[in-house]
């Protein structure tokens, strides 16, 4: 089983549309989550942290449930510009700190 | 604030001839850095990663090397390349002390071995 999950997509969503993203992993002392967004071509960005909370960024919802060991990103009234790919980060606390990368969910936003 | 840089950010390379992707960190001291990965359509793999000056760690066994001659300098090598070295290979560094943080990329560099 892979440490981090995440549905490879694509996701194929009208402009203005809702979008979740899910992501499990499965390190139970992963201690750090994080969202990044990577375009085409080009290196991989943070988008958000991710929190025990929950925590918003504009039309961005990032959500943490650690008993069930899974992550969420929740993006409202999608712009053709969140076309990429995301991926779901997770810092493992293993003897140090380890980061595995998920191999991303890949969303088209179309007019 | 904090820049990362890597060059070159592109090559085609014939198999079996060297390689040298450079990369350094501005704005920092003593950062972790990291070499990654990423095959066409695939996940990141973490190659290298170093906490100082000559402290290399390898993630995967293979026909590549890492260097950090400098505290923001962090090098990837190889004196032979194979076909299967193809891929866009992203430099990273990240705070050093606590646990926990943010992982930043450079820009990329896209190899391909022909």
């Amino acid at each position: 089983r892979k440490e981090v999950e995440q549905d490879p997509g694509p996701f194929n969503v009208p402009e203005g549309a809702t979008v979740a993203f899910n992501c499990t992993y499965s390190n139970s002392a992963s201690q750090s989550f994080f969202w990044y967004r990577q375009d085409c071509r080009k290196e991989p960005k943070l988008l958000m942290s991710v929190y025990s909370s929950g925590n918003e960024d504009g039309r961005f919802t990032a959500q943490l449930n650690r008993a069930s060991q899974y992550i969420s990103l929740l993006i409202r009234d999608s712009k053709l510009s969140d076309s990429a790919t995301y991926l779901c980060v997770v810092n493992i606390a293993s003897g140090g700190f380890k980061t595995i990368f998920g191999a991303g969910t890949r969303l088209f936003v179309k007019a | 604030s904090q820049t990362i840089h890597q060059w070159p950010a592109t090559l085609v390379q014939p198999v079996g001839s060297p390689l040298s992707l450079e990369c350094t960190v501005e704005g920092t001291s003593n950062p972790n850095l990291y070499w990654y990965r990423q095959a066409a359509g695939r996940g990141l793999q973490l190659l290298f990663y170093s906490v100082g000056i000559g402290q290399i760690s390898s993630e995967v066994p293979q026909n590549l090397s890492a260097s950090r001659p400098q505290d923001r300098q962090f090098i990837l090598s190889s004196k032979k390349l194979l076909l299967s070295d193809s891929g866009f290979y992203l430099c990273a560094w990240s705070a050093t002390g606590t646990a926990g943080n943010t992982i930043y990329f450079g820009e990329g560099s896209w190899l391909t071995v022909v």
